[in-house]
């Protein structure tokens, strides 16, 4: 199943904060997080494992709550540069190498 | 380091026709998964590659299929056409090694497939 992101879309001024939610139904092992600027090719951003490693950008972060199997991706202070549609992608295994994504979020930073 | 390069960037094909789009990963990846993104589904999963066997597979029709190289370069080909497969194909490399979900993945520019 596909991966549920909320917000579908947000406007923030420049230097506001946002969070992005990414919720499953199914059992997670890790969640990867990507940004995708229009025409261009998505870009990692940060992955999180069940057990709580990460790995990923010093400016991003991001938690995983197991229990929910729910991860929220915090943007704060955010710049003209932060615009995109974020995209989250689960898998369900260790041994799993398929990633299933969200539909995205759309962001936009304004002045 | 060479990123991911995919050809060709842009394709025009008409109904019942086939198309092989290539994917060339970076350098040392092993791993090659093509997704394909529409407006309205996003990001699907389409299948993934490692020292070419297929490991995974998602919910596309036989139609599309796919293949890799003992270089690691992958081809991924959609046979009898629809109006519906009208899509940005993207590939990823990625390691792929063990705690393969652990892998960042590295997307190439993507083929924009345009069926008439």
């Amino acid at each position: 199943q596909q991966p549920v992101q909320s917000p579908q879309a947000v406007i923030l001024r420049e230097g506001e904060d946002a969070v992005i939610n990414c919720s499953s139904s199914k059992a997670l092992y890790s969640v990867h997080w990507y940004r995708q600027k229009h025409g261009e090719a998505p870009v990692f951003l940060m992955i999180l494992l069940k057990g709580g490693e990460q790995k990923g950008h010093e400016k991003i972060s991001a938690s995983f709550n197991e229990k929910k199997q729910q991860s929220s991706l915090y943007l704060t202070a955010s710049q003209l540069s932060y615009s995109g549609t974020y995209f989250c992608g689960t898998s369900s295994g260790a041994g799993s190498y398929q990633l299933t994504f969200g539909k995205g979020t759309k962001l936009s930073v304004i002045p | 380091k060479a990123g991911v390069t995919q050809t060709p960037r842009y394709l025009i094909k008409t109904r019942g026709q086939q198309v092989t789009l290539s994917c060339s990963p970076i350098s040392g990846h092993r791993s090659v998964s093509w997704y394909q993104q529409t407006p309205g589904q996003g990001l699907q999963f389409l299948f993934e590659y490692f020292s070419e066997t297929q490991r995974n597979k998602g919910n596309f029709p036989g139609r599309f299929s796919g293949r890799q190289f003992s270089n690691s370069r992958s081809e991924m080909n959609v046979s009898t056409l629809e109006l519906g497969d009208s899509a940005l194909y993207l590939c990823a490399s990625s390691l792929g090694t063990s705690g393969g979900s652990y892998n960042e993945q590295f997307f190439g520019p993507g083929t924009r497939l345009t069926v008439l």
